[in-house]
């Protein structure tokens, strides 16, 4: 199976700071890469697919990037509603996997 | 409006088994991949299950921690997904999430379930 490893496992930040959480994947994914934010007692919420596909209703300040085997998720300027954990996951290969997640909490 | 809702969790014990369903309303179900994702307490998610459509021979996939205990199923009459999950360890306890994805489209997970808990001691 294809693994992802998410860095930092946890982010301490403040509002209006600029986020940036990466993932890491053991094989080339190509661009097949999504990610995830999920709030506490609630199930994820898709943010972007294929790297860097903004999904309907996703604010703009959500941004992705990479290609292969590194990929990024940037928040240009976090805001109240953003303290979370994020998770990418690639969909290049069966199984399915995700990175082991990211949890941004207010500095 | 998709809504997925999980059904049929509880307290089971090591060994036993457990059956989850997932009803679906809002969306083509027929021609839909039905699937299943889990997240321990405080842990990552893990995807576990997928059972495509009729139209690929509703074949059906598992990550290799559930091969041969779990097995998903669907029931295109009743718009519903189903988990049943055999030799139950401790391991397996955790929130159990039914998503959907396009068949023969990416496997990204727009629409989920509210979660459904299944927890497995003595």
């Amino acid at each position: 199976d294809i693994q992802l490893t998410q860095s930092p496992s946890t982010l301490s930040a403040s509002v209006g700071d600029r986020v940036t959480i990466t993932c890491r994947a053991s094989e080339n994914i190509n661009r097949w890469l999504a990610w995830y934010q999920q709030k506490p007692g609630k199930a994820p919420k898709l943010l972007i697919y294929t790297t860097s596909n903004l999904e309907s209703g996703v604010p703009s300040r959500f941004s992705g990037s990479g290609f292969g085997t590194e990929f990024t998720l940037t928040i240009s300027s976090l805001q109240p509603d953003d303290f979370a954990t994020y998770h990418c996951q690639q969909y290049n290969t069966y199984s399915l996997t995700f990175g082991g997640g990211t949890k941004v909490e207010i500095k | 409006e998709v809504q997925l809702v999980e059904s049929g969790g509880g307290l089971v014990q090591p060994g036993g088994s457990l059956k989850l369903s997932c009803a679906a309303s809002g969306v083509t179900f027929s021609g839909s991949a039905m699937h299943w994702v889990r997240q321990a307490s405080g842990k990552g998610l893990e995807w576990i299950a997928r059972v495509r459509s009729k139209a690929n021979n509703y074949a059906t996939t598992y990550a290799a921690s559930v091969t041969g205990r779990f097995t998903i199923s669907r029931d295109d009459s009743r718009n519903t997904a189903y988990l049943q999950m055999n030799g139950l360890q401790t391991a397996d306890t955790a929130i159990y999430y039914c998503t959907t994805t396009d068949d023969g489209g990416n496997s990204i997970f727009k629409y989920w379930g509210q979660g459904i808990l299944a927890t497995v001691s003595s």
